[in-house]
């Protein structure tokens, strides 16, 4: 059984430029969610996302949005990258929204010079 | 909102000696709250979770956790710890809002088995 995958493991970008991170969710996930986690801090939520629509989102500027297709994976995408927006990026997913536990994915490193 | 708070970023215990890590969350509503682990470059590995059922909530690993209302708390321990329990480890918590759900971490605290 697969659990969550992303890709790719590793990113540097230059400032200014545009991102795209992929997450595939655990077999029989149906919900998505994203967050970012800077060097010693904890994830923060950036948005979940079930049924292909935005559900929720966190304290993230419009610069970040995401998709998700009908195969349930997901893509996050950053544009006008800041130095600020270096972090692991964590793909999550779970089986519907309501409280459900949450699997993560390892992480994308993204360095942005 | 929800918040956790995790008292302790680094936490140093020698081999075999008692494991308690620290989490206290505020919730207006009965909370859905969580242990993740993160070892060196990897993703977040749920220990554990309380979802209103028993109090006291076993995990995997040998850790379990006390859900206590009175206090606010849900602190992560372990009789014994083992070199491998060496990684970062996060207390969460999940709100539901309208149309979905999102988790609040903690700042996370960093364990330390000493030989």
């Amino acid at each position: 059984d697969a659990g969550v995958t992303q890709s790719p493991t590793h990113l540097i970008k230059t400032r200014g430029q545009q991102v795209t991170l992929r997450c595939s969710p655990k077999s029989g996930h149906d919900t998505v969610s994203w967050y970012q986690q800077a060097l010693g801090q904890g994830p923060q939520f950036i948005f979940q996302y079930y049924e292909e629509e935005e559900r929720q989102r966190g304290n993230f500027p419009d610069r970040f949005s995401g998709h998700q297709f009908p195969n349930y994976s997901s893509e996050l995408n950053v544009n006008a990258l800041l130095l600020g927006d270096s972090a692991l990026y964590l793909c999550a997913s779970s089986l519907g929204t309501l409280r459900s536990e949450q699997y993560f994915g390892p992480g994308t490193r993204l360095t942005v010079t | 909102a929800q918040s956790v708070t995790q008292l302790g970023s680094h936490v140093s215990v020698s081999e075999g000696a008692l494991v308690l890590l620290r989490c206290n969350y505020s919730s207006s509503v009965p909370p859905y709250l969580f242990w993740y682990v993160q070892y060196p470059n990897q993703g977040l590995q749920l220990l554990l979770k309380y979802t209103s059922a028993a109090t006291l909530v076993k995990g995997i690993n040998g850790f379990e956790a006390e859900f206590k209302k009175s206090e606010t708390s849900f602190h992560l321990t372990k009789p014994s710890a083992h070199m491998s329990d060496a990684a970062e480890y996060f207390c969460a918590v999940s709100e539901s809002g309208r149309t979905g759900n999102q988790f609040y971490f903690g700042t996370g605290t960093s364990l330390t088995v000493i030989p």
